[in-house]
């Protein structure tokens, strides 16, 4: 049972253009989102949060944003940039996460130059 | 200075054996917990502990178990390996529990 969802297992942008990586979720009981960034070899690290009381946040080339009817997240990374070549997880916990997060599959994001 | 450390990197064994993944995070976090990410890419959560309570995920078979000897390590220890039990296994901590977490770098288990 996939409780979070990210249906494009890759993405190719050009260097330059706006890349928008998409996650849906199904529990409603989830109220934080997050996403991490994942290079071969190495752990996620976290990239940008959101709480379910705000539909957006940006922190520099990223933004987030939170379509709570829709149970649909967005991250978009704008401009992008080849170091931003790697797996994007999404993640989503519940009631404080004391259960951890609940992942998705990852998304390939490949920057073309 | 390393956040979150794993040792070994990589650790192959054959079926039945009994083995320990160490994991270590110098960040102050007092929540710790055990990920694993099976051959189709998902991240699992195992475990998650701080000093006060173990919380397992139900689906995790009993063969596996988490020590704590202090609140900067978390070690996952799993006994009677077998073939299933190949896949990447990554340690992480926060401040709290949820996240956002700092992960280690992994430990790719592969049993044969």
């Amino acid at each position: 049972d996939q409780q979070v969802k990210q249906n494009s297992p890759s993405l190719s942008v050009q260097e330059g253009r706006i890349s928008i990586l998409n996650c849906d979720y199904t529990n409603s009981m989830f109220d934080y989102f997050l996403w991490y960034k994942k290079y071969p070899a190495e752990g996620p690290t976290f990239l940008i949060s959101i709480s379910s009381i705000k539909d957006k946040n940006e922190d520099g080339r990223f933004t987030v944003f939170l379509n709570k009817s829709a149970k649909h997240l967005s991250l978009h990374i704008v401009p992008s940039q080849p170091g931003d070549s790697a797996v994007y997880f999404c993640a989503a916990s519940a009631g404080g996460g004391a259960d951890g997060l609940t992942f998705g599959k990852g998304t390939h994001l490949i920057i073309q130059p | 200075d390393t956040a979150v450390s794993q040792t070994p990197k990589y650790l192959v064994t054959q079926m039945g054996n009994d083995k320990s993944i160490k994991c270590e995070q110098n960040l102050g976090h007092d929540t710790m917990y055990w990920y694993k990410q099976d051959s189709k890419k998902f991240l699992k959560i195992m475990f998650s502990y701080n000093n006060k309570e173990l919380i397992i995920n139900e689906t995790v078979p009993n063969r596996f178990s988490p020590k704590s000897p202090d609140k900067a390590h978390l070690n996952l220890h799993i006994n009677s390996l077998e073939l299933g039990d190949s896949a990447v296994y990554f340690c992480a901590s926060s401040h709290g529990a949820g996240g956002p977490g700092s992960f280690g770098p992994g430990t790719r288990l592969t049993v044969t």
